[in-house]
């Protein structure tokens, strides 16, 4: 495997489910990322870790929770979501802080479809 | 407002056409702007970066800054049917930190 893999490719829940987005960068990268893209919408950032650290978390609902055990695996913990939570969730990662420009390589996303 | 404000489209052209794609931005501290292009079932992937007002070309591909007016441009010629994809804009305000503001995207369509 190449690049930043993602799985699920596709997911369907209720609103009473829990399950989890994988995310693994082939990369040698320190920075890893969670996007949502809804139709018609920016991408959102969600959450930034570096070095493993949580970086940024960005208003996002405690419904996602994320994790990163190291620097080449992030996961997405969901559980009671909401149909509204449907959409692209990409995940990405880069270098790190400090390089010239950041650069971020993004998987193909898991399309999540809450019932 | 929005940091980085886009049309998302969608833009139908023949093949061989040259296309424009637009973003405006509201902050005067960007200074770095990239072109992310998504093809369908994947994720977004850096097409171009320029750090400067002026342009940079690479291939059939120019990108355009106007920093009085705050605006980015992305031309296409002799467009291709492969060049069918969604188009987004990308603002670092710090170039070497993590956040990004995207725009929507513009959807392209390329018509043989």
């Amino acid at each position: 495997e190449t690049g930043v893999t993602q799985t699920p490719r596709h997911l369907v829940m209720g609103m009473t489910n829990k399950k989890s987005l994988k995310c693994e960068q082939h990369l040698g990268h320190n920075a890893m990322y969670w996007y949502k893209q809804s139709a018609k919408k920016p991408l959102e950032l969600m959450f930034v870790y570096n070095f493993k650290e949580q970086t940024e978390n960005n208003s996002v609902p405690s419904r996602f929770s994320p994790e990163c055990p190291n620097s080449s695996h992030l996961f997405l913990h969901l559980h009671t979501l909401q149909p509204e939570d449907s959409a692209l969730y990409l995940c990405a990662s880069s270098p790190s802080r400090g390089t010239l420009y950041n650069e971020q390589f993004f998987g193909p996303g898991t399309r999540l479809t809450v019932l | 407002q929005k940091e980085v404000e886009q049309d998302p489209g969608p833009l139908s052209v023949p093949e061989g056409a040259i296309v424009s794609l637009n973003c405006t931005y509201s902050n005067s501290a960007f200074q770095y702007f990239m072109w992310y292009r998504q093809y369908s079932r994947k994720g977004p992937e850096l097409l171009m970066y320029t750090y400067s007002s002026g342009n940079k070309e690479d291939g059939r591909f120019t990108a355009q800054v106007d920093k009085s007016s705050k605006y980015i441009s992305l031309f296409i010629r002799d467009s291709q049917p492969s060049d069918s994809a969604t188009y987004l804009c990308a603002n670092p305000p710090d170039p070497t930190g993590n956040q990004f503001y995207f725009g929507t995207g513009t959807s392209l369509t390329v018509i043989p």
